[in-house]
């Protein structure tokens, strides 16, 4: 079955610490992730995917398919980090298909 | 560029209605998907149309359908409402690329409430 697990609903944190958002997956085939966010009164919005191996507003994730886990961390947190972030697993990445399976999201509650 | 337009943004609906939305993507988007957004549930697959085809549908029953038109338009249609859809129907679109991209643009969404 596909499917993608957010453990947390709600993730507070103080200002400067550590965040690491948990994800993890179930999947057959060969993962494509991805992170989306929603910041208040924002559109979802694509923060970053694993293929790009790239860092988004100091945000990164690295996929480990022996734990089928995409955790999002950032090392120092930001009161605008505040906001919901949604885990994401593409189903047929490069195929026909957009089809994108998402977590429940965590809220991540950054306080000053 | 103009971003993912949906319409309505809001309206109540009663059981056994049935109720049309509208979606338009961003210029040069020809793959645009739906979404159904509960705080059940989250975030769930309904479809997607490219080029006028749907090339994917979700668990969804057969009261839930879609179209798209020639300019990349869509629609979706919930025909007898119940009132277990009330939620925030968000529409996206995606890369005018054949390939699958996995980054989607979305809308505001269009939130129903069904009495």
């Amino acid at each position: 079955a596909q499917r993608v697990t957010q453990p947390e609903k709600l993730l507070s944190v103080f200002k400067g610490a550590p965040v690491e958002l948990k994800c993890n997956y179930s999947y057959s085939g060969s993962p494509e992730l991805f992170w989306y966010v929603q910041y208040s009164r924002q559109r979802l919005q694509l923060l970053l995917r694993h293929i790009s191996r790239e860092s988004i507003k100091g945000f990164t994730a690295d996929l480990n398919k022996g734990e089928t886990s995409f955790h999002l961390k950032k090392p120092f947190a930001q009161e605008e980090d505040s906001a919901m972030y949604y885990c994401a697993l593409s189903v047929n990445y490069g195929g026909a298909t957009n089809k994108l399976i998402f977590g429940t999201g965590t809220l991540l509650a950054v306080q000053p | 560029k103009a971003g993912v337009t949906q319409t309505p943004r809001y309206l109540i609906k009663t059981r056994g209605q049935q109720v049309t939305l509208s979606c338009s993507p961003i210029s040069g988007h020809r793959s645009v998907s739906w979404y159904q957004q509960t705080p059940g549930q989250g975030l769930q697959f309904l479809f997607e149309y490219f080029s006028e085809t749907q090339r994917n549908k979700g668990n969804f029953p057969g009261r839930f359908s879609g179209r798209q038109f020639s300019n990349s338009r869509s629609e979706m249609n919930v025909s007898t409402l119940e009132l277990g859809d009330s939620a925030l129907y968000l529409c996206a679109s995606s890369s005018p690329r054949q390939g699958a991209t996995g980054e989607l643009f979305f809308g505001e969404g269009s939130r129903l409430t069904v009495l």
